[in-house]
């Protein structure tokens, strides 16, 4: 059974340029949630896709936006990068949302 | 608005004594809470939790008690183990009836260091 991977693991972008952040699902999960973790605080929730479908949104503008596929992987995009937008993005799995399965993140940096 | 509250930021214990973790919440629809353990670059771990019809819950040397009438769950580590040093998060979620979207909400996570 394989766990939850994200990639890249460090990233480096522009402010105003756009990033895709990549997500595997643990083996059988068919939810994916999306988190941003900011220095010194807590995860703060994105979104979460269920089968292909967003299925709940947290207070982040429309410039963050993600995708589910088949295979019940996802993809975070998000444009126009702004500094603040810099902190380490946690793709978290579950089987409808019961038990959730943590990644080890990407840590993006926005200069 | 910050809905589930850490209070402390960091905490410091000495190996073998109880490590005891707060945290509150202010929402009353959250009717589950969790505890995950973070490392330095890796993502949490699920560490225990607790439904809100329970008082308590107990995995070996980890219990966590919930006051639901003040809002209010702790993390208690006996005895305390110098691997036991990490981030902790306190986080609630509310289950939405035939739905499968249970929006976590965390805390900004309390740092335990256990001193050999």
């Amino acid at each position: 059974e394989t766990g939850v991977t994200q990639s890249p693991t460090h990233l480096i972008k522009t402010r105003g340029q756009q990033v895709t952040l990549r997500c595997s699902s643990q083996s059988g999960h068919n939810t994916v949630s999306w988190y941003q973790q900011a220095l010194g605080q807590g995860p703060q929730f994105i979104f979460q896709y269920y089968r292909e479908e967003e299925n709940g949104r947290g207070n982040f503008p429309p410039r963050f936006s993600g995708l589910q596929f088949p295979n019940y992987s996802s993809e975070l995009n998000v444009n126009a990068l702004e500094l603040d937008d810099s902190a380490l993005y946690l793709c978290a799995s579950s089987l409808a949302g019961d038990g959730y399965t943590f990644g080890s993140g990407t840590r993006l940096t926005v200069v | 608005d910050q809905q589930v509250k850490q209070n402390s930021p960091s905490l410091s214990v000495q190996e073998g004594r109880i490590s005891i973790l707060n945290c509150d919440y202010t929402n009353s629809m959250f009717d589950y809470f969790l505890w995950y353990k973070k490392y330095p670059a890796e993502g949490p771990t699920f560490l225990i939790s607790i439904s809100s019809i329970k008082d308590k819950n107990e995995d070996g040397r980890f219990t966590v008690f919930l006051n639901k009438s003040a809002k209010h769950l702790s993390l208690h580590i006996v005895p305390s183990q110098p691997g036991d040093s990490a981030v902790y998060f306190c986080a609630a979620s509310a289950r939405f009836q035939g739905t499968s979207y249970d929006k976590v909400i965390f805390g900004p996570g309390t740092s335990l260091s256990v001193i050999p």
